[in-house]
C-alpha cells in the first residue's frame, strides 16, 4: 500500500537553530515528491518538486533532498516566519491521474 | 503565476441545504482539478479528480451523489455539497494541474464549511 510518513509530528526550534524534517515513503512507481507549506486556515503553498534520487533543490533557508526511500527538508537558521506545517506528498506513476498522497505533516514552531 | 482561487472562503449553512464551492485557475488552464477535504489537525484527503468535459473520478468512500463535481471549463471546477449535514463540516481545498500527470498541483486557499 502506498504510504507517506512524516516525522517528527511537531518541532520547536529557537530562531537560528537549524534542523531537518523527514518524509519516508513507499509508493509503486514514484513520479514525483512534493513539499508544501501550509499556514493555519489556508491552502498549501508549493515549495519544491523532486523527481529522482540524489536530486536537491533550494529556496532561501530551505533545502530539499531525495533518496529512494525518503526525503529531507533542511531548514537553515530558521526565522519565526518559517513557522507553519510542512507537508510532504508523493505522486504515483502508472495508473494514476497524478493525484497526490499526503503525509500528516510536521508542525514547525520557531521561537524568537 | 499559477494562482488558484476559491469562492467562498467560508460558508455557514443549515442542515439539509446545498452549498456550491467554486475553484478557478486564474492565470493558467487546468487540464485536471482535484478536490480535497481536511479535518482539524489532519492531512489532506483526496475526494475526487476532475478533467475538463468529463465525469469526475471519486475516491473510495466518497459519495458521488452527495458531492457533485462539475469541471465546466479549463479554468473552473465546482463542488456542490448536497443536503449538507453537520458531519460534512470541514475545510475543502481544490488544486489545479496544468497539463501532464507529473505536473505540479497548485492549491486554492480553501473553503471552510460549517453546517448547523
Amino acid at each position: 500500500e502506498d504510504q507517506v510518513t512524516q516525522s517528527p509530528e511537531a518541532l520547536r526550534l529557537q530562531e537560528g537553530e537549524s534542523s531537518s524534517l523527514n518524509c519516508s515513503y513507499t509508493v509503486s512507481g514514484l513520479r514525483g515528491l512534493f513539499w508544501y507549506r501550509q499556514d493555519p486556515g489556508k491552502g498549501p503553498e508549493f515549495l519544491f518538486t523532486l523527481y529522482s534520487a540524489g536530486e536537491e533543490k533550494e529556496k532561501e533557508r530551505l533545502k530539499a533532498t531525495l533518496t529512494k526511500k525518503e526525503s529531507f527538508l533542511h531548514i537553515t537558521a530558521p526565522k519565526p516566519e518559517d513557522s507553519a506545517t510542512y507537508l510532504c506528498a508523493v505522486q504515483r506513476g502508472r495508473g494514476s491521474q497524478g493525484n497526490l498522497i499526503f503525509g500528516k505533516g510536521t508542525k514547525l514552531s520557531v521561537k524568537p | 503565476g499559477a494562482v488558484v482561487s476559491q469562492h467562498p472562503s467560508w460558508v455557514i449553512c443549515k442542515s439539509g441545504t446545498s452549498v456550491k464551492i467554486e475553484c478557478r485557475s486564474l492565470d493558467f488552464q487546468a487540464t485536471t482539478m482535484f478536490w480535497y477535504r481536511q479535518f482539524p489537525k489532519q492531512s489532506l484527503m483526496l475526494m475526487a479528480t476532475s478533467n475538463e468535459g468529463s465525469k469526475a473520478t471519486y475516491e473510495q468512500g466518497v459519495e458521488k451523489d452527495k458531492f457533485l463535481i462539475n469541471h465546466a471549463s479549463l479554468t473552473l471546477s465546482t463542488l456542490t455539497v448536497t443536503s449538507a449535514h453537520p458531519e460534512d463540516s470541514s475545510f475543502y481545498i481544490c488544486s489545479a494541474q496544468r497539463g501532464t500527470r507529473t505536473d505540479t498541483q497548485y492549491f486554492g486557499p480553501g473553503t471552510r464549511l460549517t453546517v448547523l
